[in-house]
C-alpha cells in the first residue's frame, strides 16, 4: 500500500527565514505534486515533478524530486505571511490512476 | 478561479438520506477526480473518470457512486448517509492522467 509522510505537520516560522518541507513515499514513482490549501478555500497546484532530478520554482517555493529516495522537498525561501496555508503532496500509484495525499503541513509565518 | 464548478456549495441533510453533488470540469479537460476532505481521514481520494469511463477506484464506499456524463460533468452520488459522512467534497479535473489538476471550490456536506 503506497503511503505518502509529510514533516513536519506544523510549521511556525519568522518572516525571512528559509525552511524546508519533506514529503516521503512507499511505492516507486516518478510523479509528485505540490499542492496548496488556504484556510477554508481549496487546493492549489503548486508544482508537478515528473521525473527524479526535477526542480521547480516559483516565487520563494522551489520543489525538488528524488525517485531513487523516493523523497520530495518544497524549500521556502526568505518566509513572508502571505506564504502561511496548508501544503500537501501527493503521489499516483504507479499503474493505477490513483492519488495518495500526504496528510499536510500546516505552515505560519510570523510577521 | 480553477475553472471547475461544483454545486451546491453546502448541503445539510440528515441520516439515512441520499444527495447527489455535481462537477463541471475546466473546459477541454477530459479526466475528473472525486476528493473527500475530513479533519480525521485527511484528504482521500475517492474515484477516477476519463472521457465518460471509470479510470480508478480508491477509498470509495459502496454507498457512494459517481459517473461522468458525455458533456463531461460528474456527478458523485452519496446514499444512505451517516454522520461520518460529513466533510468537504472536492473535484478535481486534468487534461489527462499526470497532468496537474485543477481543483473545484468544493461541497461542504453536513449530516445531522
Amino acid at each position: 500500500e503506497l503511503k505518502v509522510e509529510q514533516n513536519p505537520l506544523f510549521l511556525s516560522m519568522q518572516e525571512g527565514k528559509n525552511y524546508t518541507i519533506y514529503c516521503n513515499y512507499s511505492t516507486t514513482s516518478d510523479r509528485l505534486y505540490w499542492y496548496r490549501q488556504d484556510p477554508g478555500k481549496s487546493l492549489e497546484s503548486l508544482f508537478v515533478l515528473l521525473s527524479n532530478g526535477a526542480v521547480k520554482q516559483e516565487g520563494r517555493l522551489m520543489a525538488s524530486l528524488d525517485t531513487k529516495a523516493r523523497l520530495s522537498t518544497l524549500h521556502i525561501t526568505a518566509a513572508v505571511h502571505d506564504l502561511s496555508a496548508t501544503y500537501f503532496c501527493a503521489v499516483d500509484h504507479p499503474g493505477t490512476y490513483k492519488y495518495i495525499f500526504g496528510t499536510g503541513t500546516r505552515l505560519k509565518v510570523l510577521a | 478561479d480553477s475553472g471547475v464548478t461544483q454545486t451546491p456549495k453546502h448541503l445539510i441533510t440528515a441520516t439515512g438520506q441520499r444527495v447527489t453533488l455535481r462537477c463541471s470540469p475546466r473546459s477541454g479537460d477530459l479526466s475528473v477526480y472525486w476528493y473527500q476532505q475530513s479533519l480525521d481521514q485527511g484528504l482521500q481520494f475517492l474515484i477516477q473518470y476519463y472521457n465518460g469511463e471509470e479510470r480508478a477506484k480508491g477509498n470509495i464506499l459502496e454507498r457512494f457512486s459517481a459517473q461522468q456524463f458525455p458533456d463531461l460533468h460528474s456527478e458523485l452520488n452519496l446514499s444512505s448517509l451517516e454522520l461520518g459522512d460529513s466533510a468537504l467534497y472536492f473535484c478535481a479535473s486534468s487534461v489527462a492522467a499526470d497532468y496537474e489538476q485543477y481543483f473545484g471550490p468544493g461541497t461542504r456536506l453536513t449530516v445531522t
